[in-house]
C-alpha cells in the first residue's frame, strides 16, 4: 500500500462547477499538507499549504485536512478552464525537513 | 531570480548509454531534490541534499543511478547504463531552509531511452 493514495482521474467538469479532489494517507507522522498544481509540460507549483486539521481558504480554493481520518481535500469553486491541470497532494513529516511524499496526481479538465 | 534551471530539457538516447542531467537551484536555497515522474508511479523522490550533502538517497532505484552536488549552485543526476524503463520526466527542486517547506521545481528533463 502506498503511503499516499490519490485517484488519478481523469476528472472532467463544466466551467463553473465545484471540484473536489482528495487524498488519503497511512503515515500518522505526516504533519503538514500541500497541494501542488502542474500544468502540462511544466514543473509542479505550490497552490495551498496547511499544518493543522480544518479548512484554509485562498480565493476560489479551499484546502481541508482531517487528521483523524487521514484524509485531505482540495475544493475549487467556480472552476475555470485555466484550472485544467494535474493536482498533486503532498505531505511531510516534521522530522525530515523538506522531504515530501506526493500522491499520484489527479488530472482535471474544465471545459467551457 | 530565474528559478530552478534544468538541462537538457529533452534527451533521447539509446539503451546502455550514459545520461547526465543537470540542475542549478535558486540562489540561496539550502536543499535540492531530484524527482522522477511517470504516469504509472507518479512523482517519486530519488535523493535530496542539504548544504551539498546527500541526506536521503533511499529513493534511488539502483546502482545505475548516482547524484552529486559539488557546490551550492550545481547538481547532476547520472544514469549509467541507461535502460528503457528509465524513460520519465526528471525534476529538480530547491528549498530555502527557514522559508517554509515550499519546494520550487524546475521545468524538468524529458528522458527517452530507446
Amino acid at each position: 500500500q502506498k503511503e499516499v493514495e490519490q485517484d488519478p482521474g481523469p476528472l472532467s467538469v463544466p466551467e463553473g462547477a465545484i471540484v473536489s479532489l482528495n487524498c488519503t494517507y497511512s503515515n500518522s507522522a505526516f504533519q503538514y499538507f500541500m497541494w501542488y498544481r502542474q500544468y502540462s509540460r511544466k514543473g509542479p507549483e505550490l497552490l495551498m499549504y496547511t499544518y493543522s486539521s480544518g479548512n484554509k481558504e485562498d480565493g476560489r480554493f479551499t484546502a481541508q485536512v482531517d487528521k483523524s481520518s487521514k484524509y485531505i481535500s482540495l475544493f475549487i469553486r467556480d472552476s475555470q478552464p485555466s484550472d485544467s491541470a494535474t493536482y498533486l497532494c503532498a505531505m511531510g513529516e516534521g522530522t525530515s525537513y523538506g522531504k515530501l511524499t506526493f500522491g499520484q496526481g489527479t488530472i482535471l479538465t474544465v471545459h467551457p | 531570480d530565474a528559478g530552478v534551471i534544468q538541462s537538457p530539457r529533452h534527451e533521447v538516447t539509446e539503451m546502455g548509454q550514459e545520461v547526465t542531467l543537470r540542475c542549478k537551484p535558486i540562489s540561496g536555497h539550502d536543499y535540492l531534490f531530484w524527482y522522477r515522474q511517470t504516469m504509472m508511479r507518479g512523482l517519486e523522490l530519488l535523493i535530496y541534499f542539504n548544504n551539498n550533502v546527500p541526506i536521503d538517497d533511499s529513493g534511488m532505484p539502483e546502482d545505475r543511478f548516482s547524484a552529486k552536488m559539488p557546490n551550492a549552485s550545481f547538481s547532476t543526476l547520472k544514469i549509467q547504463p541507461s535502460e528503457p524503463r528509465d524513460s520519465a520526466v526528471y525534476f529538480c527542486a530547491s528549498l530555502e531552509a527557514g522559508g517554509g517547506e515550499t519546494q520550487y521545481f524546475g521545468p524538468g528533463t524529458r528522458l527517452l531511452v530507446l
